[in-house]
């Protein structure tokens, strides 16, 4: 069974820049969610993706984007970054099932500076 | 919006005895809630959840307790040891919801 795993696990950006960054789900999840862990502080909801489609978002702008592909991988775009971007990612994978929700997986995580 | 909280940074504490993690929540809508350990450069690692249908799991060394009408949930790792060093993270959610809320950690350091 494969875990989570993201890519790059670095990326250093400039104000302004756009960044898409990368996540593998684990075998047999078919949602992702992506969180944002900045220092100090526990990780913040961005969004979820389930089947493809958005399923909830936490309170980020609009200029945090995603993609789900059929394969159940997923992207997180950010156009316009500003500093207060430079944080780690987190991707998370689960199995959603009948409406219930389960355990999320994490990934390594991207550690994104803009400068 | 904090509606998950670990108010305390840090804790120390010697190998073989019991830790003890706090976490509380102001939402009532929340019914599960997980316990992440992170160690650095590396994502979370899932340690041990409960439903809000029980008020106590336990899974080798480690214990969560949940206290529903005190919005309040604890971790215990009993004995401790040098290897559980690490940030340990408490997170909720509502089986309606789709998202997880997370505490801001606890860096807990097991002394030899």
């Amino acid at each position: 069974e494969t875990g989570v795993t993201q890519s790059p696990t670095h990326l250093i950006k400039t104000r302004g820049q756009q960044v898409t960054l990368r996540c593998s789900s684990q075998s047999g999840h078919n949602t992702v969610s992506w969180y944002q862990q900045a220092l100090g502080q526990g990780p913040q909801f961005i969004f979820q993706y389930y089947r493809e489609e958005e399923n909830g978002r936490g309170n980020f702008p609009p200029r945090f984007s995603g993609l789900q592909f059929p394969n159940y991988s997923s992207e997180l775009n950010v156009n316009a970054l500003e500093l207060d971007d430079s944080a780690l990612y987190l991707c998370a994978s689960s199995s959603r099932t009948s409406g219930n929700q389960d355990t999320q997986y994490f990934g390594p995580g991207t550690r994104l500076t803009v400068l | 919006d904090q509606q998950v909280k670990q108010n305390s940074p840090s804790l120390s504490v010697q190998e073989g005895r019991i830790s003890i993690l706090n976490c509380d929540y102001t939402n009532s809508m929340f019914d599960y809630f997980l316990w992440y350990k992170k160690y650095p450069a590396e994502g979370p690692t899932f340690l041990i959840s409960i439903s809000s249908i029980k008020d106590k799991n336990e899974d080798g060394r480690f214990t969560v307790f949940l206290n529903k009408s005190a919005k309040h949930l604890s971790l215990h790792i009993v004995p401790s040891q040098p290897g559980d060093s690490a940030v340990y993270f408490c997170a909720a959610s509502a089986y309606d919801f789709n998202k997880f809320y997370f505490g801001s950690g606890t860096k807990l350091n097991v002394k030899p």
